[in-house]
C-alpha cells in the first residue's frame, strides 16, 4: 500500500519558470510532511518541511502549500534555476515521541533548461 | 561537523556472498534508520533504531537482512546470502530527535550482487 503518492513522475521546466510537483497522503495520522532534494550520488537532504496548523510554507524560493482536506501538499519552486535539477521526494510521518518513521514519495527528476 | 559516514560507498559481489554495510550517524543523534533506493521502489524504510534499540523492523524484506546498533556510533546492516535483486543504493540517516523530524542522510552505499 502506497501511503504517499507523487506525481510527475518527470518535469522539464524552462530557467526561470515555476517548478511545482504535487503529493497525496492517506493516514490522517501523518503530522509532518518534510521535501527532500537529492542531487546525484548524494543521499537526500532535507530541502522545507510543514505541519498541519499552517496552510503554507515558504522558504526562499520554495513554498510548500498543504490542504488538509484533500490530504494533500505540493512543493513550488518559484525562478526555477539550473542549479535546482535534482529528483525531489515528498515524505509524511507521524511525530509522536521521538520517532520520526518517515515515509517517502518514489520522487519527481527536475531538469531545469538554461 | 561530520555528517553520516557510510562503507564502503560502493560494493560489487558474486550472488551467495555475504555484505556488510557500516554506518557512523551523527554524534548526538538517537535515532538512525536505514533505507534502500531503487528506481523501482524508490526509497524504503528498512528498519529504525531509537537510542541503539530496534523499534521497527517491518520493513527489512526478509531473514537474509540483519541489522545491528552495538552503541551509538555504530550500526550496520548485512545481507547473508546476497541475492542479484538486493542491488540497490543503501542509505543511512540520523536524526537527533527532540522535536524535530530532519533526517541526516549519508551518502549512501551502492550494492552491485552479480
Amino acid at each position: 500500500q502506497q501511503q504517499v503518492k507523487q506525481s510527475p513522475q518527470s518535469l522539464i521546466v524552462q530557467k526561470g519558470g515555476i517548478s511545482i510537483i504535487n503529493c497525496a497522503y492517506e493516514n490522517t495520522a501523518f503530522d509532518y510532511f518534510p521535501w527532500y532534494q537529492q542531487f546525484p550520488g548524494k543521499g537526500p537532504a532535507l530541502l522545507i518541511a510543514i505541519r498541519p496548523d499552517v496552510s503554507e510554507k515558504k522558504e526562499g524560493r520554495f513554498t510548500i502549500s498543504f490542504n488538509k482536506s484533500a490530504k494533500q501538499f505540493s512543493l513550488h519552486i518559484m525562478d526555477s534555476q539550473p542549479g535546482d535539477s535534482a529528483t525531489y521526494f515528498c515524505a509524511a510521518s507521524m511525530s509522536g515521541g521521538s520517532n520520526y518513521k518517515l515515509t517517502f514519495g518514489k520522487g519527481t527528476l527536475l531538469t531545469v533548461n538554461p | 561537523d561530520a555528517g553520516v559516514i557510510q562503507s564502503p560507498r560502493h560494493e560489487v559481489t558474486e550472488m551467495g556472498q555475504e555484505v556488510t554495510l557500516r554506518c557512523k550517524p551523527i554524534s548526538g543523534h538517537n535515532s538512525l534508520f536505514w533505507y534502500r533506493q531503487t528506481m523501482m521502489r524508490g526509497l524504503e524504510l528498512l528498519i529504525y533504531f531509537n537510542n541503539n534499540v530496534p523499534i521497527d523492523d517491518s520493513g527489512m524484506p526478509e531473514d537474509r537482512f540483519s541489522a545491528k546498533m552495538p552503541n551509538a556510533s555504530f550500526s550496520t546492516l548485512k545481507i547473508q546470502p546476497s541475492e542479484p535483486r538486493d542491488s540497490a543504493v543503501y542509505f543511512c540517516a540520523s536524526c537527533p530527535g527532540r522535536n524535530t523530524g530532519e533526517l541526516f542522510f549519508g551518502e549512501g552505499s551502492r550494492l552491485t550482487v552479480l
